[in-house]
């Protein structure tokens, strides 16, 4: 089983709709979640963190966590064609290190003017 | 600001040659970390650093080797380059108690 698993996309939204993405994880140790944006042949980028349960909110953004469930997930509100790019979920995991990053595979977002 | 600083940005290997990916970090962290990543995929763990003189393997290690003599450089050496290890190469780094890794711009290598 991967340790961080995400739908590949693509995923398609037109401009101004809600983008949902959504990421499980198999350690149930992990203390850290991130969500990285990436743009063709760019590096990754922090977009949001979140450690705790529940809802965080950053602008257009919120990312959810659900310990229990081993989910997390990004919703990307009135979403804009600057906001089509790669979404990398990465979670701080304990296996074979207390600091080591995990990323899924990513999902491909496409927000359509 | 400087951040994660990697060289050089491309390559071109011939299939046995040698090369060493050169990462330095200006932030004074702790924690560095050397993935790759294919095309359409995510980011895969090679080697892994908790601080200078410490290194250790992560899911990926198999063809390449790493030192960590400085809190600033983790290099990342290819000793037989195979055409697997074709690939984009980011070097990150981040600080103490589990916070963001911040990336390098990449070095895209091709092993021809």
């Amino acid at each position: 089983q991967k340790e961080v698993e995400q739908n590949s996309g693509p995923l398609s939204v037109p401009e101004g709709a809600i983008a949902s993405l959504n990421c499980t994880y198999s350690d149930r140790g992990s203390q850290s979640f991130f969500w990285y944006r990436q743009y063709s042949g760019k590096s990754p980028e922090l977009i949001m963190f979140i450690y705790s349960n529940g809802d965080k909110e950053d602008g257009r953004f919120t990312a959810q966590l659900n310990k229990a469930s081993q989910y997390v997930s990004l919703l990307i509100r009135d979403s804009q064609p600057s906001d089509s790019a790669t979404y990398l979920c990465a979670v701080r995991g304990v296996h074979g290190g207390a600091n080591n990053l995990f990323f899924g595979t990513g999902t491909r977002l496409t927000v359509i003017p | 600001n400087a951040g994660v600083t990697q060289t050089p940005k491309f390559r071109i290997l011939k299939i046995g040659q040698s090369m060493t990916l050169q990462c330095t970090q200006d932030m004074n962290h702790n924690y560095m970390y050397w993935y790759r990543q294919d095309p359409g995929m995510g980011l895969k763990l090679i080697y892994y650093s908790v601080g200078a003189g410490i290194t250790d393997k992560g899911e990926v290690p198999n063809g390449y080797n790493v030192s960590r003599s400085t809190t600033e450089d983790f290099p990342l050496r290819l000793e037989l380059a195979a055409p697997s290890q074709t690939s984009v190469y980011f070097c990150a780094s981040s600080g103490q108690g589990g916070t963001e890794a911040f990336f390098g711009q990449g070095t895209r290598l091709t092993v021809v």
